[in-house]
């Protein structure tokens, strides 16, 4: 199956700063990708959609500024957290798909801890 | 908006009992997918469903639609300590350009050998 990494796996940040987080398709063009967040036992919640070229769609509740997603190429978006606070703490895994019959790949996730 | 309910929140079985997770939407679906998450990984693709009352089996694991493309289960046959996870439906109202994945709370399943 199709492959996206992400970087870093974890990262551990002061409260303030700002944290860069990217997800790759490895081997495929992935004209869509998007950005979930996952607490402790819960489910995967959908932050944004990310089209290649175009701007994010954020879901309702999730704050564009603060979380800036960039999708430069086919094969490369960026989460960008800033001004992280402790609340911002979470799993963070991306998602791209590919062609028919579009299935969805996930990245192995971000664990942001914010101190 | 779209809510995809998924049952039971929690599953334990002895290895070799049968389980079932039942994933219900408030909307029709254009598909359905399912996913494994192994404790401390990413969920992993396991399945799509596309037809209406489709059945699919991956060796122990049956997966079926229902008629109103409204609901979907999986269910492992015989159950073994590999099987742990997280198992999340999520279903796709969109079928075109709005293609959006709703995911369910998932069902996790442990297994005692």
């Amino acid at each position: 199956g199709a492959v996206v990494s992400q970087h870093p796996s974890w990262v551990i940040c002061k409260s303030g700063t700002s944290v860069k987080i990217e997800c790759r398709s490895l081997d495929f063009q992935a004209t869509t990708m998007f950005w979930y967040r996952q607490f402790p036992k819960q489910s995967l919640m959908l932050m944004a959609t990310s089209n290649e070229g175009s701007k994010a769609t954020y879901e309702q509740g999730v704050e564009k500024d603060k979380f800036l997603i960039n999708h430069a190429s086919l094969t490369l978006s960026t989460l960008t957290v800033t001004s992280a606070h402790p609340e911002d703490s979470s799993f963070y895994i991306c998602s791209a798909r590919d062609r028919a019959p579009y299935e969805q790949y996930f990245g192995p996730g971000t664990r942001l801890t914010v101190t | 908006g779209q809510q995809v309910m998924q049952i039971p929140q929690y599953q334990h079985v002895q290895e070799g009992e049968d389980f079932t997770t039942y994933c219900n939407s408030s909307t029709t679906l254009s598909n359905i997918q399912w996913y494994k998450q192994r404790p401390g990984g990413h969920p992993v693709f396991l399945i799509q469903l596309v037809k209406s009352g489709e059945v699919k089996k991956q060796k122990r694991l049956t997966f079926q639609f229902g008629e109103a493309k409204k609901n979907s289960s999986l269910h492992i046959t015989a159950t073994q300590t590999t099987d742990v996870g997280t198992y999340f439906c999520a279903g796709d109202r969109s079928g075109g350009s709005n293609y959006k994945l709703t995911f369910g709370k998932g069902t996790l399943l442990t297994v005692n050998p």
